[in-house]
């Protein structure tokens, strides 16, 4: 629903492992984002994306990789170089014309150390 | 960059009364400033918006203000019901990249 999908819903990961979250959309935005969400920490920007095959860093983005090869899906992948990766994961789309229709934001990926 | 402050951090009010929540921003560029609602294990949703060449918007029970010169906008909710209990985020956007900073969230509890 909404028009942004995430999953998995729940992600277990062990320690020294890849993960990779899903982040599709099929609203024809061209901007696409990750955020991480820990408790009391509000929202903060791993990477975003404004366009197909570009992608800058956000203010977290040590220990994370994106690509973004097709306009709907800007995958996330969480490497084993990210030392503290149990959060929220949140990912987002908007349209590139002006900041005129804020974030549409998927259901979220709860990713947990095991 | 941009530098979005929040307060209060949490927030409890009876339910009938009113609750604001002030923000405070750092860019003098950032033009666009949304307020998301987010329940508890769900996404964010958007529940109002003001641009700068606006000083309030009201929609039904919620309002938004901005003070461009002194850089901060306020998220006013009257007449609380038990439904509005949530965390609320502010946001700041100028149009460049579209990337919006936020600030660090209001867990808002109202008690029936």
């Amino acid at each position: 629903d909404g028009g942004i999908t995430q999953s998995p819903k729940y992600l277990f990961r062990k320690e020294g492992q890849n993960v990779t979250l899903s982040c599709e959309q099929n609203l024809n935005h061209d901007a696409m984002y990750w955020y991480r969400q820990d408790p009391g920490q509000g929202l903060r920007l791993i990477y975003y994306s404004q366009i197909v095959n570009d992608f800058q860093k956000g203010d977290i983005a040590e220990g994370y990789s994106v690509s973004r090869e097709k306009k709907e899906s800007f995958p996330l992948t969480v490497t084993s170089a990210q030392k503290n990766p149990t959060a929220f994961y949140l990912c987002a789309s908007s349209t590139r014309q002006g900041s005129s229709y804020g974030y549409t934001f998927g259901s979220g990926t709860r990713l947990t150390v095991v | 960059g941009e530098n979005v402050e929040q307060h209060p951090s949490t927030l409890s009010v009876q339910e009938g009364d009113s609750a604001v929540i002030k923000c405070t921003y750092s860019d003098s560029a950032s033009n666009y400033f949304p307020w998301y609602k987010q329940e508890l294990g769900k996404r964010p949703q958007l529940i109002i918006d003001i641009r700068s060449n606006v000083g309030e918007k009201k929609d039904q029970r919620i309002a938004v203000t901005l003070n461009k010169t002194a850089k901060h906008f306020s998220l006013h909710i009257t007449e609380t019901q038990p439904e509005d209990s949530a965390v609320y985020f502010c946001a700041a956007s100028a149009n460049t990249g579209n990337q919006f900073y936020f600030g660090t969230g209001t867990s808002l509890t109202v008690i029936p």
